[in-house]
């Protein structure tokens, strides 16, 4: 079973659009959480960290269910330049320095 | 500051060649690590160092070596690639808090 596991789209919206990501993760005492967006033949990049509470920035709110052990991202709005692949990122247990990532969802934001 | 180098940024090699990939980073972070993407699998964690002079193994080590050189390089070698080696290789440095990964542009690998 992967640690990370992410539908991987693609997701074809249009501008405008409201979509929202989910990412399960099999580590219960996972205590870090991310996402990341990726560029087509680019690295990846940090997009915000998941906190417990939920966090939101600016069109982008993320939201962490322990319970379950999913995390999701919604954005809101979107604008043709959202197109890229996001990685959802889990730290191993009570190890920080050890990550996991998912496989990545696509989204296509189309005119 | 340049952030995450890698060299080189492209590279072929015949199966059984060895080779080096360099990282170095010029944040002053602890933390350094060598990722491999692969159409897919999303990115998987060959090895890290969480400080200079300690390496450790992640998801997929078997034939790959790390050496961390000093605080600023961590290299990755192949020894005798093989085509499943074929990969796009990332290094990556992680702030002190473990907040945020800095990767490198990639290293695109391609083993015939």
């Amino acid at each position: 079973r992967k640690e990370v596991e992410q539908d991987p789209g693609p997701f074809n919206v249009p501008e405008g659009a409201t979509v929202a990501f989910n990412c399960t993760y099999s580590n219960s005492a996972s205590q870090s959480f991310f996402w990341y967006r990726q560029d087509c033949r680019k690295e990846p990049k940090l997009l915000m960290s998941v906190y417990s509470s939920g966090n939101e920035d600016g069109r982008f709110t993320a939201q962490l269910n322990r319970a379950s052990q999913y995390i999701s991202l919604l954005i809101r709005d979107s604008k043709l330049s959202d197109s890229a692949t996001y990685l959802c990122v889990v730290n191993e247990g009570y190890n920080f320095n050890k990550f996991y990532f998912g496989s990545g969802t696509k989204l296509n934001v189309k005119p | 500051n340049a952030g995450v180098t890698q060299t080189p940024k492209f590279q072929v090699l015949k199966t059984g060649q060895s080779m080096t990939l360099q990282c170095a980073q010029d944040m002053n972070h602890n933390s350094m690590y060598w990722y491999r993407q692969d159409p897919g699998m999303g990115l998987r964690l060959i090895y890290y160092s969480a400080s200079e002079g300690t390496t450790d193994k992640g998801e997929v080590p078997n034939g790959y070596n790390v050496s961390r050189l000093n605080k600023r390089e961590f290299s990755l070698r192949l020894e005798s690639a093989a085509p499943s080696q074929t990969s796009v290789y990332f290094c990556a440095s992680n702030t002190m808090d473990y907040n945020e990964q800095f990767f490198g542009p990639g290293t695109r690998l391609t083993v015939l």
